[in-house]
């Protein structure tokens, strides 16, 4: 199997744009997923395939790839973002998970 | 709506098989379309994919468990369930049911609230 490999954490002021990166050498070949998880809760899917927004999740959240790194987006940050985020891919292998990124507002 | 709710024990000891059972409502199992999964977290840690089983019966696991690992499903019942055996206080974990997506790759759209399970004497 392969890694996801996302920093530890971001911080962002209110308002500001934050952006959390993940790397994978199979990313170019498969799609990346993100989710949200604020404490004592299930992990909310934010972005699909890569760039697409579930239903109900604002629009200041988007997502972009590039070669073996695929980005998150948070524009204009708020104070209810701050959570922990992780992508995800699957392969024949089965699913990995980034190790999670804590994104703290100040 | 879909909704999953994790069942079982939140204490089990040393060496024993640790159970839980995620029961489904708001939708079939047997649809299709769907894998449906077991994710774990360890306190104050990321997720870790257990595995998966198709409404068929069909399973894959996570290679670093799979030695221990036995996912089930009981359609008439709408739920499946996760098996771990041989169990040690590394395994004390949030354990998540969800359901994925098979959409060119799979991703998980719905998600149990999870349920601890400690491995303890």
């Amino acid at each position: 199997s392969y890694e996801l490999t996302q920093p530890p954490s971001v911080s962002v002021s209110p308002g500001q744009t934050a952006r959390i990166t993940c790397s994978g050498d199979a990313l170019p070949k498969q799609y990346a997923y993100w989710y949200q998880q604020k404490p004592g809760q299930a992990p909310v899917l934010v972005i699909y395939k890569d760039s697409e927004r579930p239903s109900g999740i604002p629009e200041r959240f988007s997502g972009s790839s590039s070669g073996t790194t695929v980005t998150l987006t948070i524009s204009g940050v708020q104070a209810e973002d701050e959570a922990d985020y992780y992508c995800q891919s699957a392969d024949s292998s089965g699913t990995v998970f980034g190790g999670g990124t804590k994104l703290t507002v100040l | 709506q879909v909704q999953l709710q994790e069942s079982g024990p939140g204490l089990v000891k040393p060496s024993q098989t640790l159970s839980l059972t995620c029961t489904v409502s708001g939708g079939s199992i047997s649809s299709g379309g769907y894998y449906w999964s077991w994710i774990r977290q360890h306190p104050g840690k990321g997720l870790e994919w257990i595995g998966y089983i198709y409404y068929s019966g069909s399973t894959y696991y996570n290679p670093s468990l799979k030695s221990r690992v036995t996912i089930s499903v009981d359609t008439s019942k709408n739920q499946f369930s996760l098996k771990l055996s041989s169990v040690t206080a590394a395994d004390t974990a949030v354990y998540y049911c969800a359901r994925a997506l098979i959409v060119d790759s799979y991703y998980f759209d719905y998600w149990g609230q999870g349920t601890l399970v400690t491995v303890s004497s």
